[in-house]
């Protein structure tokens, strides 16, 4: 059973960069055939596709925060990181990590972390 | 990027059925997924490919795609299914591969 967990501030002050990491347990990163996921969820809206990495280090991410997304990953620590610079308080929200699965998968995600509440204020 | 659109919210009676439908240009052509989400808790899948169900997920949820609409059904609909539903599908092609419906909230009345 493949378990995600989130862990990083829950605080970050405005035009900083917000840092989140996702530990992955029950299973390797490297295994091919999945991405490796990161998305939002703002207070009371819907789900924000963020962007993601193949463990070879292939990384596509949302248009619309692509200036400001990092995402890198170590197979060594089984774990993958998310930085997103210059933070506002638009970017308060709920961070999940998830797998996603690839072309023999249709982009299905199976596994979740449980989210991160990241709210953004001095 | 390709959009999909999901009704705000749909009401049903404990015991009825629940459709919950996405619309999105030729979705029938696509692979669609669902995820239930309930307050404080991260989303769950309960249909994949379309119409697959994962392991735990009981047999009144069901899903269909065909032409614009892909459909979440969930028959003898009950309390403990109240929650935000997603669906979504994988656009490889394009520059935003996961995407995601706007969310339904089932209300169980």
């Amino acid at each position: 059973q493949v378990q995600l967990q989130e862990s990083g501030p829950g605080l970050v002050k405005p035009s900083q960069t917000l840092s989140l990491t996702c530990t992955v347990s029950g299973g390797s990163i490297s295994s091919g055939g999945y991405y490796w996921s990161w998305i939002r969820q703002h207070p009371g809206k819907g789900l924000e596709w963020i962007g993601y990495i193949y463990y070879g280090g292939s990384t596509y991410f949302n248009s619309s925060l692509k200036s400001r997304i990092t995402i890198s990953i170590d197979t060594s620590k089984n774990q993958f990181s998310l930085n997103l610079s210059s933070v506002t308080a638009a970017d308060t929200a709920v961070y999940y990590c998830a797998r996603v699965g690839g072309y023999y998968e249709s982009g299905k995600i199976d596994y979740w972390g449980q989210g991160t509440l990241v709210t953004v204020s001095s | 990027s390709y959009v999909l659109t999901q009704p705000p919210s749909v009401s049903v009676a404990p015991g009825k059925t629940a459709r919950i439908t996405c619309g999105g240009n030729i979705v029938g052509i696509k692979t669609v997924h669902w995820y239930q989400q309930k307050p404080g808790q991260a989303p769950v899948l309960v249909i994949y490919y379309d119409s697959d169900r994962p392991s735990g997920i009981p047999e009144r949820f069901s899903g269909s795609n065909s032409g614009n609409t892909a459909t979440l059904t969930i028959s003898r609909v009950e309390a403990g299914d109240e929650a935000d539903y997603y669906c979504q599908v994988w656009d490889n092609t394009g520059d935003h591969p996961v995407i995601f419906g706007g969310g339904t909230k089932l209300t169980v009345l």
